[in-house]
């Protein structure tokens, strides 16, 4: 049974271009949040996608925008690089119902921006 | 809004004794889930453990287990006979639990070494 799975895994770009992110939910869940881990820091919320619409958004501007597809996997995209876009960017899956559920998290895709 | 803080950037523990990181959140909720995620130097986030904050009685999962203070707002996590395993990242969460809320808040995370 897979469990998370992103891709890229790494990848490099420069000040003002545009990256796209993608996950795979583990089997049996539907809902993917996405969070943006800084180094030396925790991981911070940017949305959870169920039933294809964004159900909740974190505290980041709308150069971070995301899609979830009719099977469950969902990409996470950022417009208009920054430097401080550089972190490593987590998908975490959960079947619904979720409330204080596990969280089933990939391995990340670690973004640099030069 | 919800904070989580983890006073311990890096601690270390012979390996086979035991060893406890503190965490403390701060919220006007009432009704909420915390947790201890691990991630290890592979990255790959996982769940240590769980409490439900309306349970009195402290979560316990084999070498893990939590002493839940509700009143002071404190969540810590005691690791008993410590391997070299659990050497990791391990970062405290909380959720809130009503309906509407599905963001997960999390401390900076606390570096554990378990020494041979």
């Amino acid at each position: 049974d897979a469990g998370v799975t992103q891709s890229p895994t790494h990848l490099i770009k420069t000040r003002g271009q545009q990256v796209t992110l993608r996950c795979s939910p583990k089997s049996g869940h539907d809902t993917v949040s996405w969070y943006q881990q800084a180094l030396g820091q925790g991981p911070q919320f940017i949305f959870q996608y169920y039933e294809e619409e964004e159900r909740q958004r974190g505290n980041f501007p709308d150069r971070f925008s995301g899609h979830q597809f009719p099977n469950y996997s969902s990409e996470l995209n950022v417009n208009a690089l920054l430097l401080g876009d550089s972190a490593l960017y987590l998908c975490a899956s959960s079947p619904v119902p979720q409330r204080g559920g596990e969280l089933f998290f990939g391995e990340g895709s670690r973004l640099t921006v030069l | 809004a919800q904070t989580v803080t983890q006073s311990q950037p890096e601690m270390s523990v012979q390996e086979a004794e035991t060893v406890t990181l503190s965490c403390t959140y701060d919220t006007s909720e009432n009704n909420y889930y915390l947790f201890w995620y691990k991630q290890p130097p592979s990255r790959q986030m996982i769940l240590v453990i769980r409490q439900e904050a309306y349970k009195q009685q402290n979560a316990t999962e084999n070498r893990f287990s939590v002493n839940f203070q509700k009143a002071a707002k404190s969540f810590s996590l005691k690791i008993s006979d410590s391997q070299l395993g659990d050497t990791a990242m391990y970062f405290c969460a909380f959720l809130i639990s009503g309906a509407g809320s599905y963001q997960l808040t999390f401390g900076k995370g606390t570096k554990l070494s378990v020494i041979p």
